[in-house]
């Protein structure tokens, strides 16, 4: 299977910040690669696809890069509703794989 | 907009089998261009996905779990379920379905989702 790690596990960030959560693949995975934001109680929320691709509804504020086995997510200028836990998920071969998530919290 | 609803029950006895079934509010589950898939997440942990079905009938299963899985779906009731039998306390979770965009592997929309407890 294919390992996907998150860093940091945890940020604590201010409303307006610019925030980048890392997903590393332990093999290439080209831009097979998804975001999800998930609110606690909730099911998760596709943000990125692709990669870079940005979900339809999905605030510009959210953008997705990499490619290979190294991929971020930026938060361009947080609000209080991004305040969430944040997957990766590599779409490349099965068994689909998750990150362990990324928790951004309140400064 | 499509919505996914999950439905079963929230607790089961160690070694029985959880029936859990995922409604579709529209027509897609029979339109051929979306693969239908289940998801769990124990409470804090990461998500797992653990299987995907097509219209066609057509499924993939993750291996860790390829002896005691099965999932169908019921076009005419716009329906589609998971079997997961031999259950352990390791099998309590918060279980999702999901639409898989294109087959591509990228969930969307995903149901609310719904918590089993396996426990005596």
């Amino acid at each position: 299977d294919i390992q996907m790690t998150q860093s940091p596990s945890s940020v604590s960030a201010s409303i307006g910040d610019r925030v980048t959560i890392t997903c590393r693949a332990s093999q290439s995975i080209g831009n097979a690669l998804a975001w999800y934001q998930q609110k606690p109680g909730k099911a998760p929320k596709l943000l990125i696809y692709g990669a870079s691709s940005l979900q339809s509804g999905v605030p510009s504020r959210f953008s997705g890069s990499g490619s290979g086995t190294d991929f971020t997510l930026t938060v361009s200028s947080l609000k209080p509703e991004d305040f969430a836990t944040y997957y990766c998920q590599q779409a490349k071969t099965f068994p689909i794989t998750f990150g362990q998530g990324t928790r951004l919290e309140i400064k | 907009q499509v919505h996914l609803q999950e439905s079963g029950p929230g607790l089961v006895k160690p070694s029985q089998t959880l029936s859990l079934t995922c409604s579709v509010s529209d027509d897609s589950l029979n339109s051929g261009r979306y693969f239908w898939s289940w998801i769990r997440q124990p409470a804090g942990k990461r998500l797992e996905w653990l299987g995907r079905i097509y219209t066609s009938g057509s499924v993939t299963y993750n291996p860790s779990l390829e002896s005691r899985i099965t999932i169908s779906l019921d076009t005419s009731k716009r329906q589609f379920s998971l079997k997961l039998n031999s259950l352990t306390a390791a099998d309590t979770a918060f279980y999702y379905c999901a639409r898989d965009r294109d087959g591509r592997g990228y969930f969307d929309p995903w149901g609310q989702g719904t918590l089993v407890s396996v426990s005596p």
